[in-house]
């Protein structure tokens, strides 16, 4: 089993959609939970940062995360064309440790 | 932009040969990860240097190896190429030692090995 499970999608949706993404993982030990956002051709850029257990806003978007479920979710409000790209979730253990990531999710938002 | 250099963008080279890739962190970050992204695995950690010390290893192969210089830019040399190698490398770098989460990501090298 692989520590961090992603659906690879693809999703499409129409402009205005909520969109959510999840992840599952294996280890209990990952404490620090990321989605990141990748536009084709560009490298991973870091859309939401959550320690811990809970729910974090930033604009459009909610990052939460269930520990004792071993889940973690993006949801993207109100969803703009320009928010079609591949979402990784990646977590690790503490700052010191390397992150482990999921293979991604293809997002189309069609206007 | 986030700061990060990679070069060269586009690599294609024959199985067999060898090949360096360049990145040069952000202004004042000591810490450079490398990274391997492929249709199959996903992204996957190659390695990290802070402040010309390797720090951390990953899924790295032994015919893989890296080096941060004392200006900091990082090379990541890749040898006896096979076609599975063909990938994205990508670089990031961050401030701080272990905060890899605030890694801030290059464009990318695509190698195509053929």
């Amino acid at each position: 089993q692989k520590e961090v499970e992603q659906d690879p999608g693809p999703l499409s949706v129409p402009e205005g959609a909520i969109v959510s993404l999840n992840c599952t993982y294996s280890n209990s030990a990952f404490q620090y939970f990321m989605w990141y956002r990748q536009y084709s051709r560009k490298g991973p850029e870091l859309l939401m940062y959550t320690y811990s257990s809970g729910n974090k806003e930033d604009g459009r978007f909610t990052a939460q995360v269930d520990k004792s479920s071993k889940y973690i979710s993006l949801f993207i409000r109100d969803s703009q064309p320009s928010d079609s790209a591949t979402y990784l979730c990646a977590m690790n253990r503490g700052s010191n440790y390397k992150l482990t990531f999921g293979k991604g999710t293809l997002l189309t938002v069609n206007p | 932009d986030s700061g990060v250099t990679q070069t060269p963008k586009h690599l294609i080279t024959a199985t067999g040969q060898r090949v360096t890739l360049r990145c040069s962190p952000r202004s004042g970050d000591l810490s450079v990860y490398w990274y391997q992204q492929s249709l199959d695995q996903g992204l996957q950690f190659l390695i990290q240097y802070y402040n010309g010390e390797e720090r951390a290893k990953g899924n790295i192969l032994e015919r893989f190896s890296a080096q941060q210089f004392p200006d900091l830019h990082s090379e990541l040399n890749l040898s006896s190429l096979e076609l599975g190698d063909s990938a994205l490398y990508f670089c990031a770098s961050s401030p701080r030692q272990g905060e890899s989460a605030e890694a801030f990501f290059g464009q990318g090298t695509r190698l195509t090995v053929v």
